[in-house]
């Protein structure tokens, strides 16, 4: 069975701060796939990152970073120098291995601090 | 492009009645998803397709129903709605997951079963 586990449930921070949400998976597929989402409190849903299991390195993308570790069976995902607008709820996510049949976390809401 | 396009954007039902989820995109994206998301909870897939006429159960698939006869419409059909279903619904889609790293969500749809 597939499963999410994102451990902390709400974070605050100031800004400026850096912030680590940590996601843990467990799934017996070889090949998978991993997703960070954001859900402002708009409410929409913002695709941020998949990372394949074949890929274990480490993604930057501006104020983003992921570190994926097979060994911990952990796709992290750090906020640097965090800004306001980075209040929301993230959420990771699991495919299998068709890829399609997706299973979520239920989610770290983040408050970033003026 | 409009992107992910959702309709209604809010709905209110009785028990028993019975409606239809709208969903378009306009990229000429193959694979589309229905999702719930329960309130503070993670998304559910619902149904999912991977092109015109193939469908596929997700999660949580009872109480629904699914068509893809085109590439651009993926309706979302609930029969006999039940409490159990006041959720918010999104729709996405995204291209090929071989050759793009994208995903795009629809705007939701606010459903509440009375």
């Amino acid at each position: 069975a597939q499963k999410v586990t994102q451990a902390q449930t709400e974070i605050s921070v100031v800004e400026k701060e850096d912030v680590t949400l940590d996601c843990v998976y467990e799934t017996r597929d070889t090949t998978y796939y991993l997703f960070w989402y954001k859900q402002p409190p708009s409410g929409e849903l913002v695709f941020l990152i998949r990372r394949n299991s074949f890929d274990e390195q480490n993604e930057i993308s501006g104020r983003y970073s992921w570190n994926f570790q097979k060994s911990t069976s952990s796709f992290n995902f750090t906020i640097t120098a965090s800004q306001v607008v980075d209040s929301a709820v993230y959420f990771c996510a699991l495919s299998n291995t068709g890829g399609f049949k997706t299973i979520f976390g239920a989610g770290t809401r983040l408050f970033v601090k003026a | 492009n409009a992107g992910v396009t959702q309709t209604p954007k809010f709905r209110i039902l009785k028990i028993g009645q019975s409606m239809t989820l709208q969903c378009a995109q306009d990229m000429n994206h193959n694979y589309m998803y229905w999702y719930r998301q329960d309130p503070g909870m993670g998304l559910k897939l619902i149904y999912y397709s991977v092109g015109a006429g193939i469908t596929d159960k997700g999660e949580v698939p009872n109480g629904y129903n699914v068509s893809r006869s085109t590439t651009e419409d993926f309706p979302l059909r609930l029969e006999l709605a039940a409490p159990s279903q006041t959720s918010v619904y999104f729709c996405a889609s995204e291209p090929d997951r071989w050759f793009s790293d994208e995903q795009f969500f629809g705007p939701g749809t606010r459903l509440t079963v009375l």
